[in-house]
């Protein structure tokens, strides 16, 4: 079945620590994304990435770094610089140019220890 | 102001109802339109996407979009509890030559009830 991967599920990070969420995609979708979900808020786009070796920031990138070496993996880093990372952190993908909306993965939720 | 105003709720409402839920938006060169339902604990699935104005049925959903008044509607016909999200509006511009980047709606919490 073709979807978008999100691992895991829970993650839990020590003050001070930096921590890697996973995305992984086999829709063969060029573009790729990083949103975060908190309660009342709707979506904020943290980074997005149209082709491999290269992303943008979006609205609240600080305290977060992405990498895109392939185009089906576009995972997202919460560094320690980021102070207020408890949220549900959501990986999207869509075809790129094409009239075709983002297809989202089912999340990994952040709490910190 | 926010560029994407959505209905809070939360809404309950007896089951076969007729829901509505509600957008505004406030950046006329916005495009295309979308509806994602999304269950407690999973990511938001796309139900509806729409490009012009008028009204676009799918089964018992119809998206309306009416560009003038920059106000976009989900209507749910014959809800059943397993209508029970939240529903969120997306609204987006086409760049040529870039990623589509959408602004979502804070989203309105629906219960069906039985």
């Amino acid at each position: 079945d073709g979807g978008i991967t999100q691992s895991p599920k829970y993650l839990f990070r020590k003050e001070g620590q930096n921590v890697t969420l996973s995305c992984e995609q086999n829709l063969n979708h060029d573009a790729m994304y990083w949103y975060r979900q908190d309660p009342g808020q709707g979506l904020r786009l943290i980074y997005y990435s149209q082709i491999v070796n290269d992303f943008q920031k979006g609205d609240i990138a600080e305290g977060y770094s992405v990498s895109r070496e392939k185009k089906e993996s576009f995972p997202l880093t919460v560094t320690s610089a980021q102070k207020n990372p408890t949220a549900f952190y959501l990986c999207a993908s869509s075809i790129q140019d094409r009239n075709q909306p983002q297809h989202f993965g089912d999340g990994t939720r952040l709490s910190i220890l | 102001q926010k560029e994407v105003e959505q209905d809070p709720g939360p809404l309950s409402v007896p089951e076969g109802a007729i829901v509505s839920l509600n957008c505004t938006y406030s950046n006329s060169a916005f495009q295309y339109f979308m509806w994602y339902r999304q269950y407690s604990r999973k990511g938001p699935e796309l139900l509806m996407y729409t490009y012009s104005s008028g009204n676009k049925e799918d089964g018992r959903f119809t998206a309306q979009v009416d560009k003038s008044s920059k106000y976009i509607s989900l209507f749910i016909r014959d809800s059943q509890p397993s209508d029970s999200a939240t529903y969120l509006c997306a609204i987006g511009l086409i760049s040529s030559g870039s990623a589509r980047q959408l602004t979502f709606g804070s989203g309105t919490q629906l219960t069906v009830l039985p």
